[in-house]
């Protein structure tokens, strides 16, 4: 069975430093990942995914994620935060095999960025 | 940009009422999925629908639901009779053919059961 474990259900940073929101998945098959943004009272944006090829991905907004399969991590990260991005971040893993690509999430990280 | 709607953005039912939640996905999108979020929680995985049935179906799935795409262009999720547990936002998404594509996710439903 999938499963994704965020460590951390909240983290603080100030703006301009860096985010770094971690997330391990545990996966039978070759996994696909992917990192998704709420804001309050909206739905899931995808920021970036990793299917296959390069293990270092970017996204929109300025973040990036790497696949460590070593580390079974995909771990996101910018290295400047600004106020816009707080928000609730969700790791996600699915696998195109016989599931038709259904998301398990994990269970989110809420980002605050202090002025 | 394309994108998936879903109507009622907050619908209020009272328990043991049949509600319809609805979506319109993207066009060309091939794979429709319901999944929803309860108050403070991750969100799961309801049900995957690929040529007019259903592909994959979560625990959660039980017989007090069913998702319908009646025609062309809409795809909708039917709970027959409401519990308080109910209460959730549900999100629709919707994902090209092509298996390296992402899910993209309407704004959601609030439910809420009274």
């Amino acid at each position: 069975a999938q499963s994704v474990t965020q460590l951390g259900s909240h983290v603080s940073v100030s703006e301009g430093a860096l985010v770094l929101l971690r997330c391990n998945y545990s996966s039978s098959v070759p996994p696909y990942l992917f990192w998704y943004v709420q804001y309050p009272n909206q739905g899931l944006q995808l920021l970036l995914k990793y299917t296959t090829g390069a293990t270092l991905v970017k996204g929109i907004n300025g973040f990036e994620a790497e696949f460590k399969k070593s580390e079974t991590s995909f771990h996101l990260t910018k290295p400047s935060a600004h106020m816009s991005d707080a928000a609730e971040y969700f790791c996600a893993v699915s696998h195109y095999g016989g599931s038709q690509g259904n998301l398990i999430f994990g269970k989110g990280t809420k980002l605050s960025v202090k002025p | 940009e394309p994108e998936v709607t879903q109507t009622p953005s907050h619908q209020v039912t009272q328990m043991g009422q049949e509600v319809i939640l609805r979506c319109v996905p993207i066009s060309n999108h091939l794979y429709f999925y319901w999944y929803r979020q309860i108050l403070g929680q991750k969100v799961e995985f309801l049900v995957s629908f690929y040529n007019n049935e259903i592909s994959e179906k979560s625990e959660i799935f039980d017989d007090q639901f069913s998702v319908e795409r009646p025609d062309g262009s809409n795809f909708t999720l039917k709970i027959r009779s409401t519990k308080l547990e109910d209460s959730a936002m549900y999100f629709c998404a919707s994902r090209a053919g092509l298996s390296n594509q992402p899910q993209h996710f309407g704004d959601g439903t609030r439910l809420s059961i009274l």
